[in-house]
């Protein structure tokens, strides 16, 4: 079964400084990765995916992430947040299979911005 | 292009009651699925719809069913409600491309 773990619960990270959150899955063959960012209230937004190819990948708002197949791994980085940055990140795990599709989703990571 | 609409915004209901909750596609999507997010979790899958037919069930009771019509939007109904089943659905519809895209969702509240 598939599974997804986000070790850090709430992070606190100064404004101008630099992200990571971490986000380690398990999956029986080659996993589609996903991070996904929730405003409160609101719906889910992508921000970027993996599915092959580079392990290095680009999102939206300057987020990149780094897979890294011997660690089990999908860490989700910012060279510099901003204060809108600020909102709850969720890393998930999709199978897809025969017009199948499911998403797995951690139990989210909240971000605080401080000034 | 409009995206995935949900309605309604928010809803209360008493245990034991029945309730639906509606998703629009963003348009061409042909497939829809539904989740379940909780206060302070994650979003947990309960359906899949593709052409009408339902694709895949998550681990949730009989009390919940979905249907998806001919222009794919997609109903989800729950019987006999529970103050556990207070929580944010989220539709999310896709091209059965790998990526999902998610509405707003329905906050509901059972007392």
């Amino acid at each position: 079964a598939q599974s997804v773990t986000q070790p850090d619960i709430h992070i606190t990270v100064s404004e101008g400084a630099s992200l990571e959150l971490r986000c380690n899955y398990s999956y029986g063959a080659t996993p589609y990765l996903f991070w996904y960012v929730q405003s409160p209230g609101q719906g889910l937004q992508l921000l970027l995916k993996y599915f092959s190819g580079d392990t290095l990948v680009q999102g939206i708002k300057g987020f990149e992430a780094e897979f890294k197949r011997s660690q089990s791994s999908f860490n989700l980085r910012k060279p510099s947040v901003h204060w809108s940055d600020a909102a709850e990140y969720f890393c998930a795990v999709g199978s897809f299979n025969f017009g199948n599709e499911k998403l797995t989703f951690g139990t989210g990571t909240r971000l605080t911005i401080i000034p | 292009d409009a995206g995935v609409t949900q309605s309604p915004t928010h809803l209360i209901k008493t245990r034991g009651q029945q309730v639906t909750l509606r998703c629009s596609p963003i348009s061409g999507h042909k497939s829809v699925s539904w989740y379940q997010q909780v206060l302070g979790q994650g979003p947990q899958f309960i359906f899949q719809y593709y052409e009408k037919e339902e694709r895949g069930r998550g681990n949730f009771p009989d009390r919940f069913s979905a249907r998806q019509f001919p222009n794919y939007s997609s109903e989800l109904n729950v019987n006999a409600l529970l103050l556990g089943d207070s929580a944010l659905y989220l539709c999310a519809s896709s091209l059965l491309s790998g990526e999902q895209y998610f509405g707003p969702g329905t906050r509901l509240t059972v007392t």
